[in-house]
């Protein structure tokens, strides 16, 4: 059974913070990773993916991934009241159309 | 305007009626998903469709069935098997170059 663990938080942080997301998985066998936000009441937004060790950076955001440990984790720097969400790490094997398994979500406040 | 189409945003079942979700993409993609959500979980996957005519269940899939007739389209019946329906379903696609998943809108499937 592949299981994807989030804390469900929620995880308040002031805006201008860096607010750090983790997530865990089971299966050794996965190689790709992604971040979705997912807003109340919206679909999941994809913001991040990453396929290697170390760090990828976008804007603002900065995935971590380290295969040995079975972790990945999202920052946000400056958070803005506006990532206020819930943010969902998803899964996969990599392998032809193999299935993305989420976790639950972190939700994220930002206050002003 | 590419994109993946859901409707509708709202529906409302009665008991022992099946209803149809409708999911329609334009981006070509070959494979494509039907997610179940839950307030306050994360995704899980009813079926899922890699190719035109052929389709798998995925980890909830009683109670529920798909065709696939039509690259563009993966309708979802929710039949009166399933007897815990109220939930907001997700559709999404995903191309053959990446392991990226896109989703619509949503549909809020609730019980009368």
């Amino acid at each position: 059974q592949k299981e994807v663990e989030q804390n469900s938080g929620p995880l308040s942080v002031p805006e201008g913070a860096i607010a750090s997301l983790n997530c865990t998985y089971s299966d050794r066998g996965s190689q790709s990773f992604f971040w979705y936000r997912q807003y109340s009441g919206k679909s999941p937004e994809l913001i991040m993916f990453i396929y290697s060790n170390g760090d990828k950076e976008d804007g603002r955001f900065t995935a971590q991934l380290n295969k040995a440990s079975q972790y990945v984790s999202l920052l946000i720097r400056d958070s803005q009241p506006s990532d206020s969400a819930t943010y969902l790490c998803a899964v996969s094997q990599n392998s032809g159309y193999s299935t993305l398994t989420f976790g639950k979500g972190t939700m994220l406040l930002v206050s002003p | 305007d590419g994109g993946i189409t859901q409707s509708p945003k709202y529906l409302f079942r009665k008991e022992g009626q099946n209803v149809t979700l409708s999911c329609e993409q334009n981006l070509n993609h070959d494979a494509m998903y039907w997610y179940r959500q839950d307030p306050g979980q994360g995704l899980r996957l009813i079926y899922y469709s890699q190719i035109v005519n052929d389709f798998q269940k995925g980890d909830i899939a009683e109670g529920y069935s798909v065709s696939r007739e039509k690259k563009e389209s993966f309708p979802l019946t929710v039949t009166s098997a399933q007897k815990n329906p109220t939930a907001f379903y997700l559709c999404a696609s995903r191309d053959s170059t990446n392991e990226k998943l896109f989703f619509g809108s949503g549909t809020q499937l609730s019980v009368l």
